[in-house]
């Protein structure tokens, strides 16, 4: 059974600090990994997906790493802001299953003080 | 971008009574849905996997008598918790899959509170 793990499960920086956020995973067959963010009692907003072929995907100040081998991938956030706090989730989708279900990491919890 | 729509963000509702929440896609067919549960400070643990047309499939542990399903078209499924009690509360979020691009969009999550 798949599982997934986020290290750490909270983390504080300063603003303007550039950060990392770590994923690890179980079963490397995997179809894509995503990463997602929540606000405090709200949905998941979408943040990047890659592909099990790919290595790495950029939006803005983000960009997220997979090393499909090794199961891991990373969260990488430039110059944090203020607004960047939230909790980030990893989510895996396997290749087998019937419905090929995401399994999610328990989260970091970021807070970037002003 | 795709939206997936949750109904109602929020309820209250006495002990022992039902509630249902509704998760629509708005623009794409969603042959898959998904319905999670969320704790607090908590990760997303799926309950179960409905599939339009057919009964959806629980994960172990759920009970699926007390948590119906029904996905009766392409772009509705909805989550009925039948006798709630306060263990019931929590933070509930649908997800709806994409089925032409393979992709799964997520609802802004209903937060139910049992009195």
């Amino acid at each position: 059974k798949q599982e997934v793990t986020q290290i750490p499960a909270a983390l504080s920086v300063p603003e303007g600090e550039n950060l990392v956020l770590n994923c690890s995973f179980t079963d490397s067959a995997i179809y894509n990994l995503q990463w997602f963010r929540q606000d405090p009692g709200k949905g998941l907003t979408s943040l990047l997906l890659i592909q099990s072929s790919q290595r790495e995907q950029t939006s803005g100040r983000l960009n997220a790493s997979l090393d499909k081998s090794s199961g891991r991938s990373t969260l990488y956030i430039a110059a944090s802001q203020p607004g960047d706090s939230a909790t980030y989730l990893c989510a895996v989708r396997p290749v087998w299953g019937s419905a090929r279900q995401l399994t999610f990491g328990s989260g970091t919890q970021l807070t970037v003080l002003p | 971008g795709a939206v997936v729509s949750q109904h109602p963000s929020w309820v209250i509702c006495k002990s022992g009574t039902s509630v249902k929440i509704e998760c629509r896609s708005l623009d794409f067919q969603a042959t898959t849905m998904f319905w999670y549960r969320q704790f607090p400070k908590q990760s997303l643990m799926l309950m179960a996997t409905s599939n339009e047309g057919s009964k959806a499939t629980y994960e172990q542990g759920v009970e699926k008598d007390k948590f119906l399903i029904n996905h009766a078209s392409l772009t509705l499924s909805t989550l009925t918790v039948t006798s709630a009690h306060p263990e019931d509360s929590s933070f509930y979020i649908c997800s709806a899959r994409d089925s032409g691009r393979d992709i799964q969009y997520f609802g802004a999550g209903t937060r139910l509170s049992v009195l």
